[in-house]
């Protein structure tokens, strides 16, 4: 099965700054990585997803890219924002064959944003 | 996006009891599936949530601790038998949309055994 790495644990920035968390996998047939933003008492909610199509997603201050070769994948916060400030996870497929599976998570990135 | 609701929100049990944890779609949906996040953890798949047929658990996870039901495309249960404080997690419920490899989170059950 996929196994998933996320670093860092932890990320502190100043508010305005970017943040770039990185993950990393293991399955090569693996072809769709989602985000999730958990805040505090909340269930996790999607802000970003890419499939192994394509290098690169943006979506507003948001963006992931995806190495193929390397086997990582990473989400780019720009100009970052107090409400910014959750836990992110990294995910990727169970199983890598074609039809809807459950996701296996990184460890979760717990991001700070700095007045 | 699917509202997804989940009841109850938190509880709190005695050791070598059973909670019943639901999981209500407002529209039909494809995929369910039901994750456990231990306090500080991330999440782990627990089962899929197969419709009119015995769930497919993960790894780890056994259908004598945690028996799912999924009797209709909108609906689910999952329950946590014979409960000890290790059983002390978040429990959460997601389902897919349109494409079915995007999943969406319910709020999750809370859950402390004492």
């Amino acid at each position: 099965g996929e196994n998933v790495e996320q670093h860092p644990s932890t990320l502190s920035v100043q508010e305005g700054d970017s943040a770039v968390i990185k993950c990393t996998y293991s399955d090569s047939a693996s072809n769709y990585f989602p985000w999730y933003k958990q805040e505090l008492g909340k269930g996790p909610q999607l802000i970003i997803d890419i499939r192994s199509n394509v290098g690169e997603k943006k979506d507003q201050r948001i963006a992931v890219t995806l190495n193929k070769t390397a086997k990582h994948f990473s989400l780019h916060i720009t100009e970052t924002q107090p409400e910014d400030s959750a836990v992110y996870f990294c995910a990727a497929p169970v199983n890598s064959g074609g039809g809807a599976d459950g996701l296996t998570f990184g460890k979760g990135t717990h991001l700070i944003i700095q007045p | 996006s699917a509202v997804i609701s989940q009841k109850p929100s938190r509880d709190i049990c005695q050791r070598g009891t059973s909670l019943t944890i639901q999981c209500q779609v407002d529209s039909q949906v494809t995929m369910m599936f039901w994750y456990r996040q231990q306090p500080g953890q991330s999440l782990t798949l627990i089962a899929t949530a197969n419709q009119g047929s015995e769930a497919t658990y993960e790894s780890g996870f056994v259908i004598d601790k945690f028996p799912i039901s999924r009797p209709n495309l909108t609906f689910s249960t999952l329950t946590v038998s014979n409960m000890s404080p290790e059983d002390s997690s978040i429990y959460l419920c997601s389902v897919t949309g349109q494409s079915i490899r995007v999943q969406y989170f319910g709020a999750g059950t809370r859950l402390s055994v004492l």
